[in-house]
Formats: structure tokens, sequence, C-alpha cells
């Protein structure tokens, strides 16, 4: 079984600058996805990254990017010049790769408050 | 905007009645899941299905039962709901290899449950 460790409940930062939120997850697959989901207080979940672990190459998606070390297991994500609208609780997910459905497992997120 | 839907929003119910909760998708998309988000715990699957009258158990299904007799609706039924049910849950969908990828999920809005 895989499990998902995000080991910072809280954090908080100041409207344009940058912050990172770790995740480290345990698994014996080779072939699996990463990603970091979005929850703003409307509750809705929103996919802002995903990593294939068979790329060496990190993901970036505008001001979000990912930090993929794969031997360590560890794939935090930066974002850069922080924006009010990026408060939200933020959950890193782990992926096996099936041959046609796939089933998450999530950390237990991590509440980012951005100040101005 | 995945084309999902989630009925009803909010539910308050007492403990011992059926509850049935809707997932509605508009995209034809063959894979579905129920999740359930717990302060402390991230999201953790209770059922998934791979197609019409497919499903299977996930982390959590005890207590829990699902159906699909079309593609897109998805129904969670709680036969004789508990106060350990209240949460919310979200369905969500992934596509087709080839359309697009199967490797990621889309959220429903999801389903605020309340059981007295």
């Amino acid at each position: 079984a895989q499990t998902v460790t995000q080991s910072q409940p809280e954090m908080s930062v100041q409207e344009a600058e940058t912050v990172t939120l770790s995740c480290t997850y345990d698994t014996s697959e080779s072939n699996y996805y990463l990603f970091w989901y979005k929850q703003p207080p409307s509750r809705q979940m929103i996919l802002v990254i995903r990593q294939e672990a068979y790329k060496q190459q990190n993901a970036t998606e505008n001001r979000f990017s990912v930090n993929f070390q794969k031997a360590a297991k560890s794939f935090s994500l930066k974002i850069s010049d922080s924006q009010l609208g990026d408060t939200a609780m933020y959950f890193c997910a782990f992926m096996k790769r099936n041959s046609g459905y796939s089933t998450l497992t999530f950390g237990k997120g991590t509440m980012l408050l951005v100040s101005p | 905007d995945a084309g999902i839907t989630q009925s009803p929003r909010h539910k308050v119910t007492e403990t011992g009645t059926p509850v049935t909760l809707r997932c509605h998708q508009t995209e034809n998309h063959r894979y579905m899941y129920w999740y359930r988000q717990d302060p402390g715990h991230g999201l953790r699957l209770i059922h998934y299905s791979y197609g019409v009258k497919d499903t299977d158990k996930g982390e959590v299904s005890d207590g829990y039962s699902v159906s699909r007799s079309k593609t897109e609706d998805f129904l969670l039924t709680l036969e004789s709901a508990t106060s350990s049910q209240t949460s919310v849950y979200f369905c969500a969908i992934s596509a087709e290899r080839g359309l697009r990828s199967s490797y990621e999920q889309y959220f429903g809005p999801g389903t605020r449950l309340t059981v007295t």
C-alpha cells in the first residue's frame, strides 16, 4: 500500500513571496503519477499540477512548479509570486499506474494562507 | 470543467435512515469514483466503477454500496446512516485512455452530509 505524508499542517506566506509545500510518499511501485490538488474555501478540488514518475524533468504550470526527487520519494510544490487567491488547502496525491482505472491516495493536506 | 454534478449538495439526516447521493457526468467517461473527506484524513476512496454495472471497493467501503446502471450516473448509498458517516463526499471521473489522460481525476463540487 502507498502512503503520502504532508508534514506541514499549516503554512503562511505574504503576497508576492515564494512558498514551498512538502510531500513525501512511500511506494514499491516504479510506474506512478504524483499530483497536487488545491481546495479553496469553495470546497472544489482543483488539479494544480501532475508529474509522471518516469520523467526526470520537473513539471511546471505557470507560477506552480514541483521538485520531484524520485530516489528520496519527495514531491514538493513551489508557488511563486503568491496571490491572495492561492489561499487554500493543498493536497498531495499518489496514483499507481494501472491498465485502465486509477485510484488516488491523498495526504492529509497543508493549509496555505496568503496574507496581504 | 469536467461536467460533473452532485446532488444533493447538502443533506441532514437522522441515524438509521437510508441516504443516496448521486453523481452525474455529461462527458461519457468510463471511470467514476466516490471519496469521502474528513478533517485530518484527506480524501479516502470509498468505491469506484470501471463501467456500467462494474464496481469495486475502495479503502473505506464498509457501510456503503454503489450502483451504476447508466454511464452518466454513479450512486452512493448509505443503507443505514451512522454519525461516523458525517462527511463531505466527492465524486470524481477519469477519462478513457486516448481521449484525455486516464491518469487525471476531476472532481465534482461535493456533498456535505450530516448524520444526527
